[in-house]
């Protein structure tokens, strides 16, 4: 069974400087989609990045970027020039089958000015 | 606007009287499905449908029932609410199954059964 593990129930940074929330899931598939989730205070749940598990090169969006391990299972996401505005809690999923989304615990982020 | 819907955003019950969270979504996906949300547990599948007529559990169906009818809705159903039930529920939606398209999710639905 899939199953994704964020092993940092709680992350702080400061203003402006860099932060990596670590991921790491156990799947069977070779085929499959792994994405990170921003869920803010009002509880939406905002896409922040997506990696196709065939591509090798590392998905980047503006200052949210990953570091895709395929061999060793992990997926960590690393905010640049962090904002007060990422405070949230972070999910780690994979997709598989049935495009259902296996989740993690998920990360608190505070951000600190 | 292309988004997904859920109503009650807020909902506060008893055990036993059963209640319908409704999902629509308005981009024309053909899957769609429903997650819970519990603390330190993340977000965990409860249905999904891969279209009209087509219904699966995932991996926490126990109590809850669902219906897909019409392809723009998916209601959540609680035939007899209990307080292990109290949650925050989400609905998704993507284009198509297998795909590996980017779930769109509703706005959630906290429930909370007394």
């Amino acid at each position: 069974a899939q199953t994704v593990t964020q092993s940092q129930p709680e992350m702080s940074v400061q203003e402006a400087e860099t932060v990596t929330l670590s991921c790491t899931y156990d799947t069977s598939e070779s085929d499959y989609y792994l994405f990170w989730y921003k869920q803010p205070p009002s509880r939406q749940m905002i896409l922040v990045i997506r990696q196709e598990a065939y591509k090798q090169q590392n998905a980047t969006e503006n200052r949210f970027s990953v570091n895709f391990q395929k061999a060793a299972k992990s997926f960590s996401l690393k905010i640049s020039d962090s904002q007060l505005g990422d405070a949230a809690m972070y999910f780690c999923a994979e997709l598989e089958y049935g495009n259902k989304l296996v989740f993690g615990a998920g990360t608190i982020l505070r951000v600190k000015s | 606007e292309a988004q997904v819907t859920q109503n009650p955003r807020y909902l506060i019950t008893v055990t036993g009287k059963k209640l319908t969270v409704t999902c629509s979504q308005n981009m024309n996906h053909e899957y769609m499905s429903w997650y819970r949300q519990d603390p330190g547990l993340g977000l965990r599948q409860i249905y999904y449908s891969m279209n009209v007529e087509v219904t699966d559990k995932g991996d926490v169906p126990e109590g809850y029932k669902v219906s897909r009818k019409e392809k723009r809705n998916f209601p959540l159903i609680l035939e007899s609410p209990s307080p292990n039930q109290t949650s925050l529920y989400f609905c998704a939606s993507s284009p198509a199954g297998r795909s590996g398209d980017t779930q769109y999710f509703g706005p959630g639905t906290r429930l909370t059964v007394l």
